[in-house]
This record gives C-alpha cells, sequence and structure tokens, in this order.
C-alpha cells in the first residue's frame, strides 16, 4: 500500500509555455500533499502545502501565481507551472500524507517529474 | 525555524567498508521527527526510517544502523559492509510533530555515497 504517483516522469517544454505535473495517492486518501523542488546535485526544498478543498500554502519565496496548486480531490494534487523558463528546469516531487487510519499519517513520496524548459 | 545539517557532501569508499553519515540537526519543538531517505540515480526518494524525539534507542536495521544522541542534537547513519548498490544519495529530514509526523520536512543538504568494486 501507500503508494503515490506523478505524471508526468519527465516533460520537456518550450520556455513560455505553461505545464501540468499531477500527484495521486493511489491507495489511500490524503488531505495533504507537498510539493518540493530539487535542483541539480541540491537537497529538495518545498515549494507548497496543498490541501485537499482549499488553498495551497507557499514557502516564503515561491510564486503562487507562477506554481499554480490545485488539490480537488483527496487522491489528485496538480502542480502547473505557468509561463515556465529555463530557470524552472528541475525535478519536481510531491509526497502525499495519509489522511486517517492504519498508515498514520505518514508521508509518502511519488517518483518525481523531470522538468526541462528549453 | 528547523534546520538540518549533513556536512560530508560527498563519502567515497570501497566496497566493505563502513561508512557513517553525519546529520545534526536545529529545532525549538520538544516532539519531532526525524528521518533518512536515500535517494538512487532514478530519483525517487526511498524511505530508510523515522525516529520520533522520545526515543533515543539506537537501531539496527540489516547493514544499516543509527545512532540518535538527542544531547547533541544528532542523529547519524552508519552503513556496514558497503556494497556498490548502496551508491546514493542519502538525506536526513526533519518535522515536526503536527498531526502525527506527517507534517512538512525539513531536508538536510544530502550527502553523495560513492562505493567502489
Amino acid at each position: 500500500g501507500a503508494v503515490v504517483s506523478q505524471h508526468p516522469s519527465w516533460v520537456i517544454c518550450k520556455s513560455g509555455t505553461s505545464v501540468k505535473i499531477e500527484c495521486r495517492s493511489l491507495d489511500f486518501q490524503a488531505t495533504t500533499m507537498f510539493w518540493y523542488r530539487q535542483f541539480p546535485k541540491q537537497s529538495l526544498m518545498l515549494m507548497a502545502t496543498s490541501n485537499e478543498g482549499s488553498k495551497a500554502t507557499y514557502e516564503q519565496g515561491v510564486e503562487k501565481d507562477k506554481f499554480l496548486i490545485n488539490h480537488a480531490s483527496l487522491t489528485l494534487s496538480t502542480l502547473t507551472v505557468t509561463s515556465a523558463h529555463p530557470e524552472d528546469s528541475s525535478f519536481y516531487i510531491c509526497s502525499a500524507r495519509e489522511s486517517s487510519g492504519s498508515l498514520g499519517g505518514e508521508q509518502y513520496f511519488g517518483p518525481g517529474t523531470r522538468l526541462t524548459v528549453t | 525555524a528547523q534546520k538540518v545539517t549533513q556536512a560530508q557532501t560527498e563519502i567515497s569508499v570501497v566496497e566493505k567498508e563502513d561508512v557513517t553519515l553525519d546529520c545534526v540537526y536545529e529545532t525549538r519543538d520538544t516532539t519531532y521527527y526525524l528521518f533518512w531517505y536515500k535517494q538512487p540515480p532514478s530519483g525517487e526518494l526511498v524511505f530508510l526510517i523515522r525516529r520520533n524525539s522520545f526515543d533515543e534507542q539506537n537501531e539496527i536495521s540489516g547493514r544499516y544502523s543509527w545512532n540518535f544522541q538527542k544531547s547533541t542534537s544528532s542523529f547519524n547513519f552508519t552503513i556496514t559492509a558497503s556494497q556498490v548498490v548502496d551508491s546514493a544519495v542519502y538525506f536526513c529530514a526533519l518535522s515536526d510533530h503536527y498531526k502525527a509526523a506527517g507534517n512538512k520536512l525539513t531536508f538536510g543538504g544530502g550527502t553523495r555515497v560513492l562505493v567502489k568494486p
């Protein structure tokens, strides 16, 4: 159990276009999902916390109008990078926190999405 | 504010050697959780261990062992008899207790381990 998927696993887009990344909890419900960004050879940095049915909470320095987060259901959160630029190229990782029950509120990570903006 | 420091950026060992990864953390919370994750070249994070702040017992799992010392705010990780498959980046992370260990994580900078045959 406790599987989180991300789609796509990698994407290449042109500068100025928008890209949507999906994060799904496959076998549990996730009230909260987190979005992290990892630049090459660096650590994971939290971008935002996504709560089902409410607005996301963004970390300091993360532009909420550029990184749109929607958490419309208990199993799906999406991150849209709007008007992407080469500096947005990164590895985006989501994690999902199980709402209740046997998994005890643990946080599970998706496999990541590698975004390259040309 | 929470902070996690992994002073070693890269460690290179020869297979079968032991390797210890250091992790020092800072938090004002009295209840918190510490984690170690492995990130192989594929990029997917692999959960290794979670430890809460009230449990200072050391833990061993196969070739992995962890030494939690609250007095020095450290949570070190040792791989015994390293293997080539252990080559990866290892992250130490910290979260507070809010809603039972599922809150946002603060990651250390990571330590890249290279095990040579």
